[in-house]
């Protein structure tokens, strides 16, 4: 079945230390999405690929950056953790246009020590 | 600026009972609208989506949502609530600033009682 996968699905590092969340996708969709939610909460786009093209949302931390190699792959990296980064980070997928259905992988549940 | 509102943070049923989800939002575009589910630990899941046409919309397990354009309104409906909807409700518009990305709602978490 055509899917969002994300490794790991549960995340634990320790304050300061670089941590990398993966995303991959069979879909063959050209949009992908990074997601922080926290609990209770909707989820709050950090940003978003439309092919090679990267968008950044305006109030995403600088701690937060990402890189997507190929169709398939889409890595988040935060830099520096805080305790306030502790969150469910989801990966989802999308073709172009504002009609389209977003397919949210499982999430990655990240804890910092 | 663009805004989704859902009234009621946490909504309880009976089992059998109808669940009626609120939803509203703002919109300068013609609204394109979604409700997505999450269940624990779980990616959101589209339940439904309108763009165009007929405004009565059927979705997944049951569940439809009905557009009316005159009172900014996309409230999510079922007749007969299972224990297995228990989850959390998200609705989006599609955001004007680009056509890409959505604006969700805050959320609406329904339990279901025995």
């Amino acid at each position: 079945d055509a899917m969002v996968i994300q490794n790991p699905r549960y995340q634990v590092t320790q304050f300061g230390k670089p941590v990398t969340l993966s995303c991959s996708q069979t879909l063959n969709h050209n949009v992908m999405y990074w997601y922080q939610q926290k609990s209770s909460q909707a989820p709050k786009l950090l940003f978003h690929y439309y092919d090679k093209d990267f968008n950044n949302e305006a109030d995403t931390p600088d701690n937060f950056q990402s890189r997507r190699p190929n169709t398939s792959f889409c890595f988040l990296d935060i830099r520096s953790p805080g305790l306030g980064d502790a969150a469910m980070y989801l990966c989802a997928t999308s073709d172009s246009g504002g009609a389209k259905t977003q397919y949210f992988g499982p999430g990655t549940r990240l804890l910092v020590l | 600026a663009q805004s989704v509102t859902q009234l009621g943070s946490h909504v309880s049923v009976s089992e059998g009972a109808l669940v009626l989800l609120r939803c509203n939002y703002s919109s300068s575009v013609p609204p394109y609208l979604f409700w997505y589910v999450q269940y624990p630990n779980q990616g959101l899941q589209l339940l439904l989506k309108y763009t165009t046409g007929a405004t009565l919309v059927k979705g997944i397990n049951g569940f439809e949502a009905e557009f009316k354009k005159s009172e900014t309104s996309f409230h999510l409906t079922k007749p007969s609530a299972h224990m297995s909807d228990a989850a959390e409700y998200f609705c989006a518009v599609r955001a004007e600033t680009s056509y890409d990305k959505v604006i969700f709602g805050p959320g609406t978490s329904l339990s279901v009682i025995p």
